[in-house]
């Protein structure tokens, strides 16, 4: 199936570094979401998107809905060392219903102290 | 609130036995389940669709004579791998969207070994 192509693919930074990361389509989507998945566990969402251009802050986290709706990007401020895992994200096209995702490659980041 | 649970968190079972794993929603109805498969170092999968009293909708290219895929309750789904073989060892993942609210809530997954 369909896959969302995010970069970089892995990064190693310092505790304390901003980080920045972006999913890209070919195709347009409706609804953008940023998940973090831990080893061994299921995807926790950390931010919902649904309008072109918007930007929404969780935290330290902060995400934008790209204008083209073809991308979405992802930034953390001073990491710490639980923002270790992989960040995916996820696209929906449909609107106002629980329709399917499709997920992006993934963003496996690691902090160092 | 929005917990989903699955039940085993791991199974190991030989080859060519079935196996079922559960996915319940907690404190929510849940009026669709997604099921997902994520092999190692690689993104989640959709393989399926189901609605609470519905047949499922599967994902080209998943069998679904071999993944049967169960949505009895507004509760509880149930995916069982049948005729399990080593290529189909995988971690699985479900997710819940309840009324009114269309993001998904997962799972912590399902890791199956097949020997």
């Amino acid at each position: 199936g369909q896959q969302l192509n995010q970069s970089p693919q892995s990064m190693f930074i310092q505790e304390g570094e901003d980080v920045s990361m972006n999913c890209t389509s070919s195709s347009i989507f409706n609804t953008w979401l940023w998940y973090k998945q831990d080893p061994g566990e299921g995807p926790v969402l950390l931010i919902a998107l649904y309008k072109a251009g918007e930007l929404t802050s969780n935290g330290r986290l902060t995400a934008q809905f790209g204008i083209t709706r073809k991308d979405s990007f992802l930034n953390i401020s001073a990491s710490i060392p639980s923002d270790v895992g992989i960040y995916f994200c996820a696209g929906r096209r449909s609107t106002g219903t629980a329709s399917k995702l499709t997920f992006g490659t993934g963003t496996r980041l690691q902090v160092t102290l | 609130g929005a917990v989903v649970s699955q039940h085993p968190s791991w199974v190991i079972c030989k080859s060519g036995t079935s196996v079922k794993i559960e996915c319940r929603s907690l404190d929510f109805q849940a009026t669709t389940m997604f099921w997902y498969r994520q092999f190692p170092k690689q993104s989640l999968m959709l393989m399926a669709t189901s609605n609470e009293g519905s047949k499922a909708t599967y994902e080209q290219g998943v069998e679904k004579d071999k993944f049967l895929i169960n949505h009895a309750s507004l509760t509880l789904s149930t995916l069982t791998v049948t005729s399990a073989h080593p290529e189909d060892s995988s971690f699985y993942i479900c997710s819940a969207a309840r009324t009114g609210v269309y993001e998904q809530f997962f799972g912590p997954g399902t890791r199956l070994t097949v020997l």
